[in-house]
């Protein structure tokens, strides 16, 4: 696999409706995923992870679905706050090699 | 959670110079640590991975010889910037890992060349 350098994606939402972040990973063996929050200047901050014999988990206000016949992973984001805005990336772990997705920018609308 | 401190978080050098940055992890042994860099706007990039005790292995497309890697203990890998130049300027950001949790992240560095 390879990590990836490009432009992120946007998603701009109302304050409190639902958000759903799409992330789509490479290598079908993976059997580790997580979905991180990189706030600007800042390193990610783990929000919520899913092992591959698992198809949904909920956290506090977000759930992580996977779908692993198609590679894809969701964050969902319940009551969006303008305290979530910030860019959102997946990653997946397979033999402790953890890689990336391209990641999506998430603004809150007050 | 376990905690990764990245030192310094951010660092001014002059072209030509080297700078180290270091990843410790505080609370945890880190058999493996991951340097990225980051640009604006744009995704983490990994650089290398490294294992303690052994070479890093770097991504297709990093110097080795600019991006020196030493993850001497479980708890201390350093990143060493050689010969650094303004297109280096960049985040860079360590994460650790048991190999069977998450990665933990640094705080990430700034480094700016001028």
């Amino acid at each position: 696999g390879e990590s990836v350098g490009l432009h992120l994606p946007t998603l701009s939402v109302q304050e409190g409706d639902n958000s759903i972040i799409n992330c789509a990973y490479s290598n079908s063996a993976s059997d580790y995923f997580i979905w991180y929050k990189q706030e600007s200047g800042k390193g990610p901050q783990f929000i919520i992870d899913i092992r591959s014999n698992m198809d949904k988990r909920q956290g506090q206000r977000v759930t992580v679905l996977l779908n692993k016949t198609v590679k894809h992973l969701s964050l969902q984001i319940a009551a969006t706050q303008p305290g979530d805005s910030a860019v959102y990336f997946c990653a997946e772990n397979f033999n402790n090699d953890m890689r990336f997705g391209a990641g999506t920018r998430l603004t809150v609308k007050p | 959670g376990a905690v990764v401190s990245q030192h310094p978080s951010w660092v001014i050098c002059k072209s030509g110079t080297s700078v180290k940055i270091e990843c410790r992890s505080l609370d945890f042994q880190a058999t493996t640590m991951f340097w990225y860099r980051q640009f604006p706007k744009q995704s983490l990039m990994l650089m290398a991975t490294s294992n303690e005790g052994s070479k890093a292995t770097y991504e297709q497309g990093v110097e080795k010889d600019k991006f020196l890697i030493n993850h001497a203990s479980l708890t201390l890998s350093t990143l060493t910037v050689t010969s650094a130049h303004p297109e280096d300027s960049s985040f860079y950001i360590c994460s650790a890992t048991t190999g069977f949790t998450e990665a933990f992240f640094g705080q990430g560095t700034r480094l700016t060349v001028v």
